[in-house]
């Protein structure tokens, strides 16, 4: 089974820095989806950024940028410009085709980001 | 906004008693799918719909049931309610739900408490 792991519970930055989020998954496959979802305080999951496992491209949406290194197995997330609604729980997760076309999202245990003004 | 709607936003009951969560997904889209938030387990996948039919199971409980009916809303059944079963319920719907490339967009939960 796959599994997804986000080994910063916490992280915090000054506001206009920079941070990068860390988030490693195991899987035996070959084609898969990787997903950052952002869950402020409404609780409302918002989808940030979304990368291919097959395009080594880094998937970017403005501030936020990803650092997908297959061979490794990780997936970070990079915000650039810290603003204070960045504040939020991010969620990394992990979509593949289950049999018949079903699919799931996995998620890892999420990292809560403070942004100080 | 998702445009994926749930209600209620909020449940509180007892021990014991059973809830019907509801769900109505993005216009167009024909999957459905229902995600458990708790603080000891996290977010958890537990059942997917695709036009009306059961498409994927994950971690539910057989106290929980669900169904998609034809106008494509979904409802999410919790019986013999625990302490455990307190939670953040998800409803998050997609296109076919069978594209790796589709996007689960999330409607804003439903919390429930069960006292």
């Amino acid at each position: 089974a796959q599994t997804v792991t986000q080994s910063q519970p916490e992280m915090s930055v000054q506001e206009a820095e920079t941070v990068t989020l860390s988030c490693t998954y195991d899987t035996s496959e070959s084609d898969y989806y990787l997903f950052w979802y952002k869950q402020p305080p409404s609780r409302q999951m918002i989808l940030v950024i979304r990368q291919e496992a097959y395009k080594q491209q880094n998937a970017t949406e403005n501030r936020f940028s990803v650092n997908f290194q297959k061979a490794a197995k990780s997936f970070s997330l990079k915000i650039s410009d810290s603003q204070l609604g960045d504040a939020a729980m991010y969620f990394c997760a992990y979509r593949s085709e289950e049999n018949q076309g079903a699919q799931k999202l996995v998620f890892g245990q999420g990292t809560r980001l403070t942004i100080n003004p | 906004d998702s445009g994926v709607t749930q209600t209620p936003k909020h449940l509180i009951t007892a021990t014991g008693q059973r809830v019907t969560l509801r769900c109505s997904p993005r216009s167009g889209d024909l999957s459905v799918y229902w995600y458990q938030q708790s603080l000891d387990q996290g977010l958890q996948f537990l059942i997917q719909y695709y036009n009306g039919e059961e498409r994927a199971k994950g971690n539910i409980l057989e106290r929980f049931s669900a169904q998609q009916f034809p106008d494509l809303h979904s409802e999410l059944n919790l019986s013999s309610l625990e302490l455990g079963d307190s939670a953040l319920y998800f409803c998050a719907s997609s296109v076919a739900g069978s594209e790796l490339q589709e996007t689960q967009y999330f409607g804003p939960g439903t919390r429930l408490l069960v006292l």
